[in-house]
């Protein structure tokens, strides 16, 4: 068990709302993830942070923000939720004690209506 | 920038059956994981294995860098070990670039 924890777990919200999601980690891991996983695209890096306030864009991060002023929590946010960002959300984390292997959170299931 | 292909996409097998799953990429790379997401959704790391072969129970990893290539090999099944398996290697700063997976269901 990395100490990696997601909330909310489920969540339905309308076209349009704003959305955050929340990663917590209890290890100290220096690096943390957003990935979004659909069917047919496997999953897909969205942000990542290198550090707190330190963040950078992955792959698929039009229409979603990011933030971490903890070294503990990264939040990511759908600033007005799409049909499209309809997802299973996962967060990850590594770099503890330099080890670059990640572990990912349990998930949070994401309808956008 | 890199691409990670895996195969086969599909595998069916009887339990206590062995099976080899296969990860190629394109450039080569100093971090290469494995990963199992269960039935239920949840992301394992199996192996970090940039090289080399490494085991853990009834899994191992093989990883040939000079080929671009990986192995992971699953010895006699139990239904458990069904599930998605994807292979992702970093495409810079410990980010990872992950393939399309494989996807095993053994059955009893």
């Amino acid at each position: 068990d990395a100490g990696i924890t997601q909330s909310p777990r489920h969540k339905v919200t309308e076209t349009g709302t704003p959305v955050t999601l929340r990663c917590h980690q209890t290890e100290n891991h220096r690096y943390m993830y957003w990935y979004r996983q659909d069917p047919g695209h496997g999953l897909r890096l969205i942000h990542y942070s290198y550090g707190v306030k330190d963040t950078d864009k992955g792959e698929v991060s039009d229409g979603y923000s990011v933030s971490r002023s903890k070294t503990e929590d990264f939040l990511l946010t759908l600033e007005s939720a799409t049909s499209s960002q309809t997802s299973v959300y996962f967060c990850a984390i590594s770099g503890l004690a330099g080890v670059p292997e990640q572990y990912f959170g349990p998930g949070t299931r994401l309808t956008v209506t | 920038g890199i691409q990670v292909e895996q195969s086969p996409p599909d595998l069916i097998l009887q339990e206590g059956a062995n099976s080899t799953l296969r990860c190629n990429f394109s450039d080569s790379v100093n971090n290469l994981q494995w990963f199992h997401q269960n039935p239920w959704g949840q992301l394992i790391n199996l192996f970090y294995i940039p090289s080399g072969t490494k085991q853990n129970g009834r899994l191992s990893a093989t990883t040939v860098a000079t080929e671009r290539y990986s192995l992971l090999y699953i010895s006699s099944s139990q239904t458990t070990d069904s599930g998605v398996y994807f292979c992702a290697v970093e495409g810079g700063s410990y980010k990872l670039i992950f393939g399309s997976g494989t996807r095993l269901l053994v059955r009893p």
